[in-house]
């Protein structure tokens, strides 16, 4: 079965600590992995893909095929970086077309 | 403004009513992606089209539910016969192609219906 699994539904850090919001996914074959965020009162947008194997607002992401997890980490938390966050995939048999989106986890900064 | 447009935002109708959304992409993008959201879910994938051409269809999408994008350009999602169940945020992406390359989708505001 094709899933994205966020298992934490909440993560509140205060400003200056490290973040890690986990990701595991089941799919067999070579899915993409994607990160998007939502702002409070915004659209849902793109915040990184792991093809891209770029850094993005200082989160990275790196997808570890053997525990099939895409982890978004970031060293230091900063207040703006409080929003939900979505991983999700693309893959093969749908042509990298549709995305499969886990539940979300939300991220509270704390000043 | 740009980016994909969805309209009407918010819309509250009676069990039973028949409802249409539209979405407008962005104007260069060929994909265009239908999602619904619960409270506490991820998107799901409902339907994508490449230019008036409907790809895919989720089992999520019953025969109640139907979607067209007649001249390429925007799309109207209608459901007949509402159901209570049927209450979610209805997200639409457009993407200028598709592949492991292309397919950065871009999301339009949403459009939360209520179904009393």
């Amino acid at each position: 079965a094709q899933r994205v699994t966020q298992p934490e539904k909440l993560l509140s850090v205060f400003k200056g600590a490290p973040v890690e919001l986990k990701c595991n996914y089941s799919y067999s074959g070579s899915p993409e992995l994607f990160w998007y965020v939502q702002y409070s009162r915004q659209r849902l947008q793109l915040l990184l893909r792991h093809i891209s194997r770029e850094s993005i607002k200082g989160f990275t992401a790196d997808l570890n095929k053997g525990e099939t997890s895409f982890h978004l980490k970031k060293p230091f938390a900063q207040e703006e970086d409080s929003a939900m966050y979505y991983c999700a995939l693309s893959g093969p048999s749908g042509g990298y077309n549709k995305l499969i989106f886990g539940a979300g986890t939300r991220l509270a900064v704390h000043p | 403004d740009t980016g994909v447009s969805q309209d009407p935002r918010h819309k509250i109708t009676k069990r039973g009513q028949n409802v249409t959304f539209r979405c407008d992409p962005i104007s260069e993008h060929n994909r265009l992606y239908w999602y619904r959201q619960t409270l506490g879910q991820g998107p799901e994938f409902l339907t994508y089209f490449q230019n008036e051409a409907q790809l895919e269809k989720s089992r999520l999408l019953s025969d109640r539910f139907s979607a067209e994008r007649p001249k390429g350009s925007f799309s109207t999602l209608e459901i007949q016969r509402t159901e209570q169940g049927d209450s979610a945020m209805y997200l639409c992406a457009s993407s200028l192609g598709g592949g492991r390359s292309g397919n950065e989708q871009f999301f339009g505001p949403g459009t939360r219906l209520t179904v009393l």
